[in-house]
């Protein structure tokens, strides 16, 4: 599976949007980008995942850039709630993929 | 989604003993589910995967006689700890997969502390 690279952490305030960038420039055309969040002390969250195409659900957004070189994982409105590591992964989708596996995450902190 | 429980969510052993986690899928049949360990402040290292009635796959560097996994069952695969040591206290998380669609869901995990 493709490698990504995240930044380490990251603030942002609540109520306001968090923009999650992920960059993946070596994914392969079958390759499905995949967030997940861990909340601590729990098992890891499904949020969302995407081929190409922008990709939206009750939790978050997803914008894959046009090239699918990176990725960024819009959270529209943070709550303290959604404090969390959050992990941005490719893999190859669909029952044919096999492991997920995690690098080391953004650390998102929302403040009041 | 899909709902993943894992059992115990904390147990606490004395040095050389056993510890069974149970992993169980609760509203779909895993096919795959895999293991994973995680240290404080360190993301989650996979440990093995296995496939219901096989063998399960280890990842390198974990030895598959200490870690014994056992995936009889579409809805229960099972990890026990042998001879325990303080240095295996972890958080243990499994997560299973479904046939219908490839998507991962995962236990709410279990943290050992071994003593």
């Amino acid at each position: 599976d493709a490698k990504t690279t995240q930044p380490t952490s990251m603030d942002c305030a609540e109520g306001r949007a968090a923009n999650l960038p992920c960059n993946h420039s070596t994914i392969s055309g079958n390759e499905y980008v995949y967030w997940y969040r861990q909340i601590h002390s729990q098992g890891p969250q499904y949020i969302i995942h995407g081929l190409k195409n922008n990709e939206t659900n009750e939790m978050a957004s997803l914008i894959i850039t046009e090239d699918r070189k990176s990725s960024t994982l819009i959270l529209p409105h943070a709550t303290l709630r959604d404090t969390a590591v959050y992990y941005c992964i490719v893999r190859v989708g669909g029952a044919a993929g096999n492991k997920l596996t995690f690098g080391g995450g953004t650390r998102v902190l929302v403040k009041p | 989604g899909a709902v993943v429980s894992q059992h115990p969510s904390w147990v606490i052993c004395k040095s050389g003993t056993s510890v069974k986690i149970e992993c169980r899928s609760l509203d779909f049949q895993a096919t795959t589910m895999f293991w994973y360990r995680q240290f404080p402040k360190q993301s989650l290292m996979l440990m093995a995967t296995s496939n219901e009635g096989s063998k399960a796959t280890y990842e390198q560097g974990v030895e598959k006689d200490k870690f014994l996994i056992n995936h009889a069952s579409l809805t229960l695969s099972t990890l026990t700890v042998t001879s325990a040591h303080p240095e295996d206290s972890s958080f243990y998380i499994c997560s299973a997969r479904g046939s219908l669609n490839g998507e991962a869901f995962f236990g709410q995990g279990t943290r050992l502390t071994v003593v």
